[in-house]
């Protein structure tokens, strides 16, 4: 399985402010996502990060308020933008997909990102 | 509305127990995947069943699948107090986008 990485782990931000989450896979994988989890709930996506192109979001999510990017199969930015106290949540990256010529089938997380907006 | 609904939404058994949590979905699937997570922290795998499959089993876990009620269950064996901790389906649409909708999640807490 691919080993994910996230920084920060955790992060303290104020109002008005932005948190850039980065995700780091251990190999090239085709497919990168990003959710959201808001404290006592389950895990909704915001969406999908394409290499070289615009994210696809989900709806009620949008590129101004979350810019992603990903500038390559291994690497992927989520900002979370002018933030609100109901921005306060854990954000986690998964991937899936082909990681090189195997495909992968079964979607791994990251560790996650808890924010918490003050 | 949710894809995937489970029940119950908590669950409190002794160790050595057994343990069995439902998932009901509501469109077409690919796959279907169970996860663990504990106390707010990354999401574990747990299994992976395919629509054209009914049962997997994996150490003290067995899934079910049955497409034609659109529901599957997670049971966990001989329960142990490290098993605490909240489970969630995920079912992967049959457009295989890749994207998962999450249930809103089990939380089972195993008693010494």
């Amino acid at each position: 399985s691919a080993v994910i990485s996230q920084k920060p782990s955790r992060d303290i931000c104020q109002r008005g402010t932005s948190l850039t989450i980065q995700c780091q896979v251990d190999s090239q994988v085709t497919m990168m996502f990003w959710y959201r989890q808001q404290p006592g709930q389950s895990l909704t996506l915001i969406a999908t990060a394409n290499q070289g192109s615009e994210a696809t979001y989900e709806s009620g999510f949008v590129i101004d308020k979350f810019p992603i990017s990903r500038p390559n199969l291994t690497f992927s930015t989520l900002t979370v933008s002018n933030l609100s106290p109901e921005d306060s949540s854990i954000y986690l990256c998964s991937v899936e997909g082909w990681t090189g010529d195997r495909f992968q089938e079964t979607q791994y997380f990251g560790p996650g990102t808890r924010l918490l907006v003050l | 509305s949710q894809q995937g609904e489970e029940d119950p939404q908590a669950l409190s058994i002794q160790e050595g127990e057994n343990a069995t949590m439902n998932c009901s979905y509501k469109t077409s699937i690919n796959n279907l995947q169970w996860y663990r997570q504990n106390s707010g922290r990354g999401l574990v795998h747990l299994i992976l069943i395919r629509s054209n499959e009914r049962e997997k089993h994996s150490g003290r876990l067995r899934v079910t699948l049955d497409t034609s009620k659109k529901s599957s269950s997670l049971l966990i064996t001989a329960s142990r107090a490290a098993d605490t901790a909240s489970y969630f389906c995920a079912t992967a649409l049959s457009s295989n986008t890749g994207k998962l909708i999450f249930g809103q999640g089990t939380t089972l807490q195993v008693k010494p």
